[in-house]
């Protein structure tokens, strides 16, 4: 079945630094993929999503490109601040599974003044 | 437009009960998604329903069922609650067709003792 792996946290990283989560998928046919962002005590939020390989997509800073040949979407920021501090997921939504979606196992990122 | 709501924010239930939880989607959204969120197990898919029908169900025992009104809002019981069954449950929406974009609550959080 489609699965999802992300690196494992905590991630902490002083205020503007760059940061990198890396995300990698399994699916058998064509997903869309997206970034939810989960902050204490809150539901998700969408961060970004894309549809198709090689499709980027960007938000509030953050950008991450569906990379079909090496079945990536690896999320970065250029300078993090410290109101970026949640806990990131990936995931996947197959078209043939309805809305369902797959998620990684999320990654807390931690940032400091 | 109002996001999703979901009520109660927060339930504690003793083992053998039984429990529902209310979602109400965004105005015009007609997919409905539970996900159960815990430390161990992370994010995983319940049941999706759209137009009052189940699309798609995860892989979770019978004591877990849902159900879909004609305006779209959607309930889901749990039936002898176990220990094990404090979470975090999550209701998404999302306007039509599978692979959208699904839009979350703020979570139902359920402590059962």
């Amino acid at each position: 079945g489609d699965s999802v792996t992300q690196m494992e946290g905590p991630v902490t990283l002083s205020e503007e630094a760059f940061l990198t989560i890396n995300c990698t998928y399994t699916a058998t046919g064509y997903p869309s993929l997206f970034w939810y962002v989960q902050y204490p005590g809150e539901g998700l939020q969408l961060l970004l999503k894309a549809t198709k390989a090689d499709d980027k997509g960007s938000n509030k800073g953050f950008e991450a490109t569906y990379r079909k040949e090496t079945t990536s979407f690896h999320l970065e920021k250029g300078s993090v601040q410290v109101s970026d501090s949640a806990v990131y997921f990936c995931a996947l939504s197959d078209l043939n599974a309805g809305n369902m979606l797959t998620f990684g196992g999320g990654t807390r990122l931690m940032v400091k003044p | 437009k109002a996001g999703v709501t979901q009520t109660p924010r927060y339930l504690i239930k003793t083992r053998g009960q039984q429990v529902t939880l209310s979602c109400s989607p965004i105005s015009g959204h007609r997919s409905v998604s539970w996900y159960q969120q815990t430390p161990g197990q992370g994010l995983q898919f319940l049941f999706e329903y759209f137009s009052e029908t189940q699309r798609n169900k995860g892989n979770f025992p019978g004591r877990f069922s849902g159900r879909q009104f004609s305006n779209s809002r959607s309930e889901m019981n749990v039936s002898t609650l176990e220990l094990g069954d404090s979470a975090l449950y999550l209701c998404a929406s999302s306007p039509w067709d599978r692979g959208e974009t699904q839009y979350f609550g703020p979570g139902t959080r359920l402590l059962v003792l």
